[in-house]
């Protein structure tokens, strides 16, 4: 499975957008962007996931670069509650691949 | 739905001892999953199963052993624990029919500290 990249912390004022980076260059064909986040010590939670094509869901969008090496996840309306460590995962598609965790983005969400 | 549980949620244990960690899931997933959580670092994959009856390891292996006799439930288990097991375990569960790209359910974790 490819490795990701993500800044180790981000701040964001409550209400705005938050974008959060991540860059997967060595990403192959058939795997997918997934993103976790992780409230406090609770098991993570599934956010949204996609392949080349941008996503929406009631949680997030998904913004994938066309050459698939990089993608941004933007919780459109950031609250408190959304501070959480934020996980960007390459998997492969099927019933390959296991989720392979690196260290995410620790995202401070402030008044 | 209970979704994925896990039993016991702390525990503390004394060097050499040994335990079980069991995770169960009512949503028939094929695929579960062990992962230990360290302060300040991502989940490290321990050990995961693809079916009932199957096991492989995975980042992180050694000290732990796995068994999957019925499909609903995995068990870790540490034969002899160590300092280093001090750690937060995570089990979860995914489906591979549907969509085959499915999202993983994770439990709420078990506190584990050796001494």
């Amino acid at each position: 499975d490819a490795k990701t990249t993500q800044p180790p912390s981000m701040d964001c004022a409550e209400g705005r957008a938050a974008n959060l980076p991540c860059n997967h260059s060595t990403i192959s064909g058939n795997e997918y962007v997934y993103w976790y986040r992780q409230i406090h010590s609770q098991g993570p939670q599934y956010i949204i996931h996609g392949l080349k094509n941008n996503e929406t869901n009631e949680m997030a969008s998904l913004i994938i670069t066309e050459d698939r090496k990089s993608s941004t996840l933007i919780l459109p309306h950031a609250t408190l509650r959304d501070t959480a460590v934020y996980y960007c995962i390459v998997r492969a598609g099927g019933s390959q691949g296991n989720l392979i965790f690196g260290k995410g983005t620790k995202l401070s969400v402030k008044p | 739905n209970a979704g994925v549980t896990q039993t016991p949620k702390f525990r503390v244990l004394k060097t050499g001892q040994s335990m079980t960690l069991l995770c169960a899931q009512d949503m028939n997933h094929e695929y579960m999953y062990w992962y230990r959580q360290d302060p300040g670092m991502g989940l490290r994959l321990i050990h995961y199963s693809v079916g009932e009856g199957t096991t492989a390891k995975g980042e992180v292996p050694d000290g732990y052993n796995v068994s999957r006799l019925k499909k609903q439930n995995f068990l870790l288990g540490l034969e002899s624990a160590a300092p280093s097991q001090t750690s937060v375990y995570f089990c979860a569960s995914r489906s591979t029919t549907g969509t085959l790209n499915t999202e993983a359910f994770f439990g709420q974790g078990t506190r584990l500290t050796v001494v």
